[in-house]
Protein backbone atom coordinates (compact mmCIF):
# COMPACT_ATOMS: atom_id res chain seq x y z
CA UNK A 1 0.00 0.00 0.00
CA UNK A 2 1.21 3.31 -1.12
CA UNK A 3 1.10 6.23 1.77
CA UNK A 4 2.69 8.55 4.10
CA UNK A 5 3.60 7.41 7.62
CA UNK A 6 4.91 9.10 10.88
CA UNK A 7 6.52 8.33 13.80
CA UNK A 8 5.65 7.71 16.72
CA UNK A 9 2.08 8.70 17.09
CA UNK A 10 2.42 10.18 20.91
CA UNK A 11 6.00 11.90 21.93
CA UNK A 12 6.80 13.05 25.15
CA UNK A 13 9.99 15.83 26.15
CA UNK A 14 11.75 17.68 28.63
CA UNK A 15 11.92 21.19 28.19
CA UNK A 16 15.50 21.77 26.52
CA UNK A 17 15.71 18.30 24.89
CA UNK A 18 15.90 18.43 20.66
CA UNK A 19 13.51 15.76 19.47
CA UNK A 20 13.26 14.62 15.78
CA UNK A 21 9.61 13.35 13.97
CA UNK A 22 9.87 11.11 11.40
CA UNK A 23 7.30 11.32 8.23
CA UNK A 24 8.77 8.37 5.13
CA UNK A 25 6.57 8.26 2.03
CA UNK A 26 6.34 5.78 -0.68
CA UNK A 27 4.36 7.61 -2.87
CA UNK A 28 7.34 8.55 -5.28
CA UNK A 29 6.55 12.50 -4.63
CA UNK A 30 8.87 15.07 -5.28
CA UNK A 31 7.57 17.41 -2.42
CA UNK A 32 7.09 17.30 1.64
CA UNK A 33 5.75 19.24 3.87
CA UNK A 34 5.58 19.88 7.70
CA UNK A 35 2.60 21.31 9.32
CA UNK A 36 2.00 22.30 13.03
CA UNK A 37 -1.59 22.41 14.13
CA UNK A 38 -3.13 24.28 17.09
CA UNK A 39 -6.61 23.91 17.93
CA UNK A 40 -8.80 26.68 16.50
CA UNK A 41 -5.99 27.80 14.03
CA UNK A 42 -5.72 25.49 11.58
CA UNK A 43 -2.27 24.14 9.88
CA UNK A 44 0.23 26.48 9.83
CA UNK A 45 3.49 25.86 7.61
CA UNK A 46 6.91 25.56 9.36
CA UNK A 47 8.96 23.75 6.38
CA UNK A 48 8.88 22.35 2.58
CA UNK A 49 11.02 20.66 0.55
CA UNK A 50 10.22 20.43 -3.33
CA UNK A 51 13.40 18.00 -4.12
CA UNK A 52 16.05 16.01 -2.45
CA UNK A 53 18.89 18.36 -0.48
CA UNK A 54 16.91 21.39 -0.89
CA UNK A 55 14.16 22.79 1.54
CA UNK A 56 12.73 26.17 2.37
CA UNK A 57 11.54 27.66 5.57
CA UNK A 58 7.40 28.33 5.51
CA UNK A 59 5.79 30.84 8.30
CA UNK A 60 6.85 29.62 11.44
CA UNK A 61 10.37 27.77 10.78
CA UNK A 62 12.03 29.38 14.04
CA UNK A 63 13.10 26.82 16.55
CA UNK A 64 12.60 24.24 13.79
CA UNK A 65 14.71 22.21 11.42
CA UNK A 66 14.47 19.63 8.46
CA UNK A 67 17.03 17.86 6.32
CA UNK A 68 16.19 15.97 3.08
CA UNK A 69 18.70 13.46 2.17
CA UNK A 70 16.38 10.78 0.48
CA UNK A 71 12.71 11.43 -1.43
CA UNK A 72 11.20 9.28 1.08
CA UNK A 73 11.94 10.96 4.03
CA UNK A 74 12.08 14.34 5.70
CA UNK A 75 11.82 14.40 9.26
CA UNK A 76 11.84 17.03 11.02
CA UNK A 77 13.63 18.10 14.41
CA UNK A 78 12.02 20.55 17.57
CA UNK A 79 14.99 22.19 19.27
CA UNK A 80 14.74 23.95 22.42
CA UNK A 81 14.93 26.88 21.20
CA UNK A 82 11.17 26.19 19.65
CA UNK A 83 9.35 28.37 22.91
CA UNK A 84 5.98 26.37 22.72
CA UNK A 85 6.63 23.16 21.04
CA UNK A 86 3.40 21.28 22.67
CA UNK A 87 1.19 20.51 19.53
CA UNK A 88 -0.01 18.06 16.92
CA UNK A 89 2.14 17.78 13.63
CA UNK A 90 1.56 16.79 10.33
CA UNK A 91 3.42 15.62 7.51
CA UNK A 92 2.36 15.88 4.23
CA UNK A 93 3.70 14.85 -0.02
CA UNK A 94 2.40 15.74 -3.36
CA UNK A 95 3.67 15.50 -6.79
CA UNK A 96 3.10 19.23 -7.95
CA UNK A 97 4.29 22.01 -6.13
CA UNK A 98 4.90 24.51 -8.68
CA UNK A 99 3.16 26.67 -10.91
CA UNK A 100 -0.67 26.69 -11.25
CA UNK A 101 -1.19 22.86 -10.79
CA UNK A 102 -3.36 21.56 -8.53
CA UNK A 103 -1.45 20.96 -5.54
CA UNK A 104 -2.98 17.64 -4.27
CA UNK A 105 -1.45 17.06 -1.03
CA UNK A 106 -1.48 13.33 1.35
CA UNK A 107 -1.34 13.51 5.12
CA UNK A 108 0.34 11.15 7.23
CA UNK A 109 -1.68 10.59 10.68
CA UNK A 110 -0.04 13.24 12.80
CA UNK A 111 2.47 13.21 15.96
CA UNK A 112 1.18 14.77 18.77
CA UNK A 113 4.30 15.88 20.85
CA UNK A 114 3.88 17.01 24.85
CA UNK A 115 6.66 19.30 26.19
CA UNK A 116 6.64 18.13 30.13
CA UNK B 1 -2.06 39.20 2.35
CA UNK B 2 -3.28 35.37 2.37
CA UNK B 3 -6.17 35.16 4.80
CA UNK B 4 -8.69 32.26 4.79
CA UNK B 5 -11.51 32.25 7.09
CA UNK B 6 -14.09 29.72 8.35
CA UNK B 7 -16.95 29.85 11.16
CA UNK B 8 -15.82 27.46 14.26
CA UNK B 9 -18.55 24.88 14.98
CA UNK B 10 -21.70 23.65 13.03
CA UNK B 11 -24.10 21.37 14.50
CA UNK B 12 -27.11 19.34 12.44
CA UNK B 13 -29.05 16.62 12.69
CA UNK B 14 -28.43 13.40 11.02
CA UNK B 15 -30.07 13.35 7.53
CA UNK B 16 -30.00 17.33 7.09
CA UNK B 17 -27.87 18.80 4.72
CA UNK B 18 -24.64 20.49 5.77
CA UNK B 19 -23.45 23.85 4.39
CA UNK B 20 -20.10 24.67 5.71
CA UNK B 21 -18.49 28.61 4.39
CA UNK B 22 -15.29 29.96 3.81
CA UNK B 23 -13.76 32.90 2.86
CA UNK B 24 -10.75 33.93 1.21
CA UNK B 25 -9.07 37.10 0.44
CA UNK B 26 -6.58 36.74 -2.65
CA UNK B 27 -8.55 36.74 -5.85
CA UNK B 28 -5.71 35.13 -7.88
CA UNK B 29 -6.17 31.34 -6.39
CA UNK B 30 -5.95 28.80 -8.85
CA UNK B 31 -7.68 25.84 -6.66
CA UNK B 32 -9.68 25.99 -3.59
CA UNK B 33 -9.89 22.09 -1.74
CA UNK B 34 -11.82 20.79 1.28
CA UNK B 35 -10.32 18.54 3.68
CA UNK B 36 -12.23 16.54 6.50
CA UNK B 37 -9.95 15.73 9.55
CA UNK B 38 -11.18 12.53 12.18
CA UNK B 39 -10.48 13.20 15.37
CA UNK B 40 -6.50 12.40 16.08
CA UNK B 41 -5.48 11.71 12.64
CA UNK B 42 -4.35 13.48 9.11
CA UNK B 43 -6.00 15.19 6.68
CA UNK B 44 -7.92 13.44 4.14
CA UNK B 45 -8.31 15.75 0.85
CA UNK B 46 -12.17 15.81 -0.01
CA UNK B 47 -12.88 17.60 -3.24
CA UNK B 48 -11.28 20.78 -5.01
CA UNK B 49 -12.67 22.88 -7.41
CA UNK B 50 -11.00 25.21 -10.02
CA UNK B 51 -11.19 28.91 -9.42
CA UNK B 52 -13.03 29.12 -12.85
CA UNK B 53 -15.40 27.06 -11.85
CA UNK B 54 -18.77 27.81 -10.36
CA UNK B 55 -20.19 24.45 -8.68
CA UNK B 56 -18.84 20.88 -8.69
CA UNK B 57 -20.89 18.27 -7.29
CA UNK B 58 -19.59 14.54 -6.73
CA UNK B 59 -22.17 12.39 -4.70
CA UNK B 60 -23.26 14.03 -1.42
CA UNK B 61 -20.83 16.64 -1.75
CA UNK B 62 -21.92 19.96 -3.57
CA UNK B 63 -18.93 22.90 -3.88
CA UNK B 64 -20.53 26.45 -4.58
CA UNK B 65 -17.73 28.99 -5.62
CA UNK B 66 -18.63 33.15 -6.02
CA UNK B 67 -15.21 34.53 -7.01
CA UNK B 68 -16.55 37.71 -7.26
CA UNK B 69 -17.19 37.76 -3.26
CA UNK B 70 -14.47 35.09 -2.67
CA UNK B 71 -17.17 32.61 -1.17
CA UNK B 72 -16.34 29.03 -0.73
CA UNK B 73 -18.79 26.38 0.53
CA UNK B 74 -19.34 22.99 0.82
CA UNK B 75 -22.66 21.07 0.96
CA UNK B 76 -22.98 17.69 2.29
CA UNK B 77 -26.36 16.36 1.76
CA UNK B 78 -27.99 13.54 3.81
CA UNK B 79 -25.54 14.16 6.64
CA UNK B 80 -24.72 11.04 8.74
CA UNK B 81 -22.64 10.51 12.30
CA UNK B 82 -19.62 9.52 10.23
CA UNK B 83 -19.36 12.90 8.68
CA UNK B 84 -18.66 14.47 11.94
CA UNK B 85 -15.23 15.59 11.61
CA UNK B 86 -13.16 18.86 10.97
CA UNK B 87 -13.34 20.67 8.00
CA UNK B 88 -10.91 22.78 6.51
CA UNK B 89 -10.71 24.79 3.02
CA UNK B 90 -7.44 25.81 1.52
CA UNK B 91 -6.36 27.59 -1.21
CA UNK B 92 -3.36 27.38 -3.22
CA UNK B 93 -1.92 30.74 -5.37
CA UNK B 94 0.70 30.25 -7.98
CA UNK B 95 2.42 33.52 -7.01
CA UNK B 96 2.66 31.79 -3.34
CA UNK B 97 4.96 29.24 -4.83
CA UNK B 98 1.25 27.25 -5.25
CA UNK B 99 1.25 26.37 -1.37
CA UNK B 100 -1.56 25.90 0.19
CA UNK B 101 -2.96 28.25 3.15
CA UNK B 102 -5.58 26.96 5.41
CA UNK B 103 -8.55 28.19 7.23
CA UNK B 104 -8.47 27.71 11.06
CA UNK B 105 -11.47 24.61 10.20
CA UNK B 106 -15.07 23.61 10.90
CA UNK B 107 -15.87 21.40 13.49
CA UNK B 108 -19.17 19.82 12.54
CA UNK B 109 -21.02 17.51 14.93
CA UNK B 110 -23.79 15.35 13.52
CA UNK B 111 -26.37 14.12 15.87
CA UNK B 112 -28.48 10.85 15.46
Amino acid sequence: DGGITQSPKYLFRKEGQNVTLSCEQNLNHDAMYWYRQDPGQGLRLIYYSQIVNDFQKGDIAEGYSVSREKKESFPLTVTSAQKNPTAFYLCASSIHQSGGAVNEQFFGPGTRLTVL
Amino acid sequence: GEDVEQSLFLSVREGDSSVINCTYTDSSSTYLYWYKQEPGAGLQLLTYIFSNMDMKQDQRLTVLLNKKDKHLSLRIADTQTGDSAIYFCAESIPGAGNMLTFGGGTRLMVKP
